[in-house]
């Protein structure tokens, strides 16, 4: 079964750090391009960060541009989201995702999602 | 960015009937459109991509068309699980960005 599962969400305060992991199964994770999106309590989606096949190429949202890293380890099957300098508008359930092949920024598989508590 | 605007907000049909949602993108995005369903307490699932295309295992009585910068996602006969949120996103231009969604309600 094509399956993504995410960890390491929680309750952090404010300026604090965390990691969240993806660990993918099912499919052949190194050939697809992946996604963080985030969304808060009650509101819409919100694109976080994607990373291509090879870990070569990034892109970051502004919000999050520079607190914020995407990075995988193929060799593992996960996808990371290392947060920094966390602020209380980051409290969002944190989705990874799969870019479709050839397409990359339309996701086909979602994760179930880890829910981010940051306390002011 | 590319700001995409969904109408209505929500959306009240009756069981069996069709429905009919919009999103405007404030600029071109050509076909790179993409649909998802939402339910409560769940991760959106992919519906539709590249504005017109099924994504797989997806019902037939869901089907989108635009381009440009207007796109319709049509729900056709619509059954007690299609009662939730739908989300357009755009693809074309960086960053991704998304509609702020349609409830489609039972009327």
């Amino acid at each position: 079964e094509v399956q993504l599962v995410e960890s390491g969400g929680g309750l952090v305060q404010s300026g604090g750090s965390l990691t969240l992991s993806c660990a993918a199964s099912g499919f052949t994770f190194s050939s697809y391009w992946m996604q963080w999106v985030r969304q808060a309590p009650g509101k819409g989606l919100v694109w976080v960060a994607r990373i291509s096949t090879d870990e070569s190429r990034t892109s970051h949202a502004d919000s999050v541009k520079g607190r914020f890293t995407i990075a995988r380890d193929n060799a593992k099957n996960t996808l990371y989201l290392q947060m920094n300098s966390l602020r209380a508008e980051d409290t969002a359930v944190y989705y990874c995702a799969r870019g479709i092949v050839g397409v990359f920024d339309a996701f086909d598989i979602w994760g179930q999602g880890t829910m981010v508590t940051v306390s002011s | 960015e590319i700001v995409m605007t969904q109408s209505p907000a929500t959306l009240s049909v009756s069981p069996g009937e069709r429905a009919t949602l919009s999103c405007r993108a404030s600029q071109s995005v050509s076909s790179n459109l993409a649909w998802y369903q939402q339910k409560p307490g769940q991760a959106p699932r992919l519906l539709i991509y590249g504005a017109s295309t099924r994504a797989t295992g997806m019902p037939a009585r869901f089907s989108g068309s635009g381009s440009g910068t207007e796109f319709t996602l049509t729900i056709s006969s619509l059954q007690s699980e299609d009662f939730v949120v739908y989300y357009c996103q755009q693809y074309n231009k960086w960053p991704i960005t998304f509609g702020q969604g349609t409830q489609l309600e039972i009327k």
